[in-house]
Order: structure tokens, then C-alpha cells, then sequence
């Protein structure tokens, strides 16, 4: 696609239950980053995958949070037992390189009720 | 370490004045400094980004930005605010050896007709 795509773009879940969040980044992109935005806060960094491998995971929060990013191009950022304080915008960029633009997509509302 | 501080969460301005985004940066080197546009229930949009080089840098929509290193700002200014500028602003640092795009925690532009 021309763009970065996350689906869905909304998701409500129940307190405790296991979400799955995906990204797919623009083709050719090496870089992925996922990103928390809370209401009336800046984009704050989860983590950032250079191909495959995590080259960086010290924004996630806890370990109810993984990403994965098998292939090299779709990750999927996974959520176990959630709770109501993870409700946010989680936000996927790609960029061409690390230190090259990086594309954000629409982002995908998380609400946990 | 890096961080970003936007002065003013919200900030308005008539049609047609000057608009007037600030941004100060922390970095012990260096920086690449970027400023981002989200429009309501959009991505983030890279408006500008200052690498290396020219301090004064052209964006899209009109934006400009000057990368100042005595006083650790980049400014977002546009000399005539339309009503379709009306979004929110965030600035963002990133220094050498971090891999991760810093964020502050974002400007709400009003135009008011």
C-alpha cells in the first residue's frame, strides 16, 4: 500500500483480555517504531525493530506488552491481561532507515472497559 | 538524554496573524529535530525536519522552522494562520545514540475567523 496501514482501527476489549494490534509498513521500509499517544499526551516510544529483531524495547511498559516482527515487514504488537490504563492510541511508523522519515499511520484506538 | 518542551498546550490565533509554535530541546549532542501535524483522527504528518546544515527550514503549508543551538529552540512559525491550520503541533528530538524519535507533548492550534 501507499501508506502505513494498522487495523483495526478501533478496538474495545474487556479488562483481562489479550489484544492483538498489527502494523504493515510501507514496502521496503527496515525500520518499524510503535508508539503509545494518551489523551492529551505527545507519541510516547515503545519500541523500534530494525528488520526482524527488536533493537530496542525499553519504551514497553511492562511484560503483559510484545511485539513481534517475524518477516520483516508486518509486527504486530500483542497485549496480554489489559488493563484500563492501557487505553491509548497505539500509533506504527516505518521509515526507510532509522535516521530517515519516518511514516506514521492512523493508529489504532485501544479502549479496555 | 533527550527531551522536548512545547510551551502552551493550546495556543490561538486569528485568520491571517502570525502563528508562533514554541519548542526547546534537550541534547547533550546534536540533534535532528522534526516537527509533526495531526489533523483530527489523522496520523502524524512530518511538516519539517532540521539534519545538519541551513538552521532555517521550509516545510509544506507554509511552516518554517530555526534550528537556534545557544538558545536549544526550534521555533514553528507561519506568517499567516488559515483556518485549515487548526490541528495539533508536536516537536520531536532525536540525538545520536538513541534510536527512538522523542516527543513533546504536543501545541492544539486554534484559528479563530
Amino acid at each position: 500500500g501507499a501508506g502505513v496501514s494498522q487495523t483495526p482501527s478501533n478496538k474495545v476489549t474487556e479488562k483481562g483480555k489479550y489484544v492483538e494490534l498489527r502494523c504493515d509498513p510501507i514496502s521496503g521500509h527496515t525500520a518499524l517504531y510503535w508508539y503509545r499517544q494518551s489523551l492529551g499526551q505527545g507519541p510516547e516510544f515503545l519500541i523500534y525493530f530494525q528488520g526482524t529483531g527488536a533493537a530496542d524495547d525499553s519504551g514497553l511498559p511492562n511484560d503483559r506488552f510484545f511485539a513481534v516482527r517475524p518477516e520483516g515487514s508486518v509486527s504486530t504488537l500483542k497485549i496480554q491481561r489489559t488493563e484500563r490504563g492501557d487505553s491509548a492510541v497505539y500509533l506504527c511508523a516505518s521509515s526507510l532507515t532509522q535516521r530517515a522519515e519516518a511514516f506514521f499511520g492512523q493508529g489504532t484506538r485501544l479502549t479496555v472497559v | 538524554a533527550q527531551s522536548v518542551t512545547q510551551l502552551g498546550s493550546h495556543v490561538s490565533v486569528s485568520e491571517g496573524a502570525l502563528v508562533l509554535l514554541r519548542c526547546n530541546y534537550s541534547s547533550s549532542v546534536p540533534p535532528y529535530l522534526f516537527w509533526y501535524v495531526q489533523y483530527p483522527n489523522q496520523g502524524l504528518q512530518l511538516l519539517l525536519k532540521y539534519t545538519t546544515g541551513a538552521t532555517l527550514v521550509k516545510g509544506i503549508n507554509g511552516f518554517e522552522a530555526e534550528f537556534k543551538k545557544s538558545e536549544t529552540s526550534f521555533h514553528l512559525t507561519k506568517p499567516s494562520a488559515h483556518m485549515s491550520d487548526a490541528a495539533e503541533y508536536f516537536c520531536a528530538v532525536l540525538s545520536g545514540g538513541y534510536q527512538k524519535v522523542t516527543f513533546g507533548t504536543g501545541t492544539k492550534l486554534q484559528v479563530i475567523p
